[in-house]
């Protein structure tokens, strides 16, 4: 079974460029999870999906970031305009039902260098 | 306020000790999660084992042993002879309830593990 996948890998930007991270999620997996992971902390969630819903999309800065997940499955996370203090890996996660009890599937990440 | 305290930021054993790794948990809720995940080098967070808030039985998975003591609002991991490929950054997270079924899983700050051959 094929896990999360995340794209691109690494990504270096200049401040005030946009930019945007791609995720696919492990198929049939109804929700969807982006966290934001500052170098030495543990990763803080900017928003999750239940299939095409946001539910829980407190934590997201709305000035700047914006996210999308057209059709209940892919998802992406924008940041326009980056910022220096973006600079993190955000990781994408998946879990079957959605539940605060289950089990959650991680990608590699997507590295943000914003210069 | 922090909800989940890993008050430990790195921990450095020689292989075969025995090493334990401390969670600490603050929640209202009466229903709740408790998770630990291991985040190796390659990035890839990997879950390890949920708890939930009614089940307070330890648990034992090869080397992997869990303490769940509410009374202290502790959930902490016990590697037993301890190998270098556990050298990992490990996260501590506890899910609770939110308004209108919502929920933010909270991860601790981790605790980086090195064990030495």
């Amino acid at each position: 079974e094929a896990g999360v996948v995340q794209s691109p890998r690494y990504k270096i930007i200049e401040k005030k460029q946009p930019v945007a991270f791609w995720c696919n999620p492990i198929s049939g997996h109804n929700t969807l999870y982006w966290y934001l992971q500052n170098l030495g902390q543990g990763p803080e969630l900017l928003i999750r999906y239940e299939n095409e819903e946001a539910v829980d999309d407190s934590q997201l800065p709305k000035d700047r970031f914006s996210a999308e997940r057209l059709k209940g499955v892919d998802s992406t996370l924008k940041i326009q305009p980056a910022e220096l203090g973006d600079s993190a890996v955000y990781l994408c996660a998946s879990s079957q039902v959605g539940g605060r009890g289950d089990e959650q599937f991680f990608g590699p990440g997507t590295r943000l260098t914003v210069l | 306020a922090q909800k989940v305290t890993q008050a430990q930021t790195e921990i450095s054993v020689v292989e075969k000790e025995d090493v334990t790794l401390d969670c600490v948990y603050e929640t209202r809720d009466t229903t709740y999660y408790l998770f630990w995940y291991k985040q190796p080098p390659s990035g890839e967070l990997v879950f390890l084992i949920r708890r939930n808030s009614f089940d307070e039985q330890n648990e034992i998975s090869g080397r992997y042993s869990w303490n769940f003591q509410k009374s202290t609002s502790s959930f902490n991991f016990t590697i037993t002879a301890s190998q270098v490929v556990d050298s990992a950054v490990y996260f501590c997270a506890l899910s609770e309830a939110g308004a209108g079924g919502s929920y933010i899983p909270t991860f601790g700050r981790g605790t980086s593990l090195i064990v030495h051959p």
